[in-house]
């Protein structure tokens, strides 16, 4: 069965470092997404990708951020300088298109120190 | 008001027992529905869609009332694998069904 991939599975990171999160969707999909979820928290909208282009993008996802389909099979979520409160578990999710399930990736989960 | 709202739990219960979850949504426009299950530190899966007429698969059965803003999941003859965090999903017109909007999640724990 298809399934979306992401890499790598713990991050560690010092404080004001730039990471990339890098994630495979399924090959046919179509829509990728971006979710965080801070510990013990629910998990958070950050980012919808379409036709090479963000689609719609949440008041999280700001200036540090950034997302990239740098060939026809990686998607990745940038975050420029980590800050501490960054430290979460990050979801890529792809989907066939609106409407369709969206298919979660296992997580990167992002320690900040 | 949170947009989705999940009585946290737990909610532990003997092997066999029926339970069900409860979740309330804010805004209106919402449009599609949906139960996930989430395992300890692992990514949301999704266990079924949620449909007007309500409907089934299997032990599961999901129930939405779009006048009380209401979707309930009723688990019948629970199995230890059953215990997990249930997050209450949806999505909104506005945004093009693109984004999920999730509960905090219900755990559930299945004793035997």
């Amino acid at each position: 069965e298809p399934e979306v991939t992401q890499t790598p599975s713990h991050q560690v990171t010092q404080m004001g470092q730039e990471v990339i999160l890098r994630c495979v969707p399924i090959s046919n999909h179509l829509y990728f997404y971006w979710y965080r979820q801070i510990l013990g928290q629910k998990v958070e909208f950050l980012v919808s990708f379409y036709n090479n282009e963000i689609s719609e993008k949440s008041e999280i996802f700001d200036d540090q951020f950034s997302v990239e389909r740098p060939d026809g099979s990686n998607f990745t979520l940038k975050i420029r300088s980590t800050k501490l409160e960054d430290s979460a578990m990050y979801f890529c999710a792809s989907s066939q298109g609106t409407g369709y399930e969206q298919y979660f990736g296992p997580g990167t989960r992002l320690t900040v120190t | 008001r949170k947009e989705v709202e999940q009585d946290p739990g737990p909610f532990n219960v003997p092997e066999g027992a029926t339970v069900a979850f409860n979740c309330t949504y804010s805004n209106s426009a919402s449009q599609s529905f949906f139960w996930y299950r989430q395992d300890c530190r692992k990514e949301p899966k999704l266990l079924m869609s949620v449909y007007s007429s309500g409907n089934e698969d299997g032990r599961f059965t999901a129930q939405l009332n779009r006048a009380s803003q209401y979707i309930s999941l009723l688990i019948r003859d629970s199995k230890l694998s059953d215990s997990a965090t249930y997050l209450c999903v949806v999505t909104l017109w506005n945004t093009g069904f693109q984004k999920l909007v999730f509960g905090t999640g219900t755990r559930l724990l299945v004793s035997p």
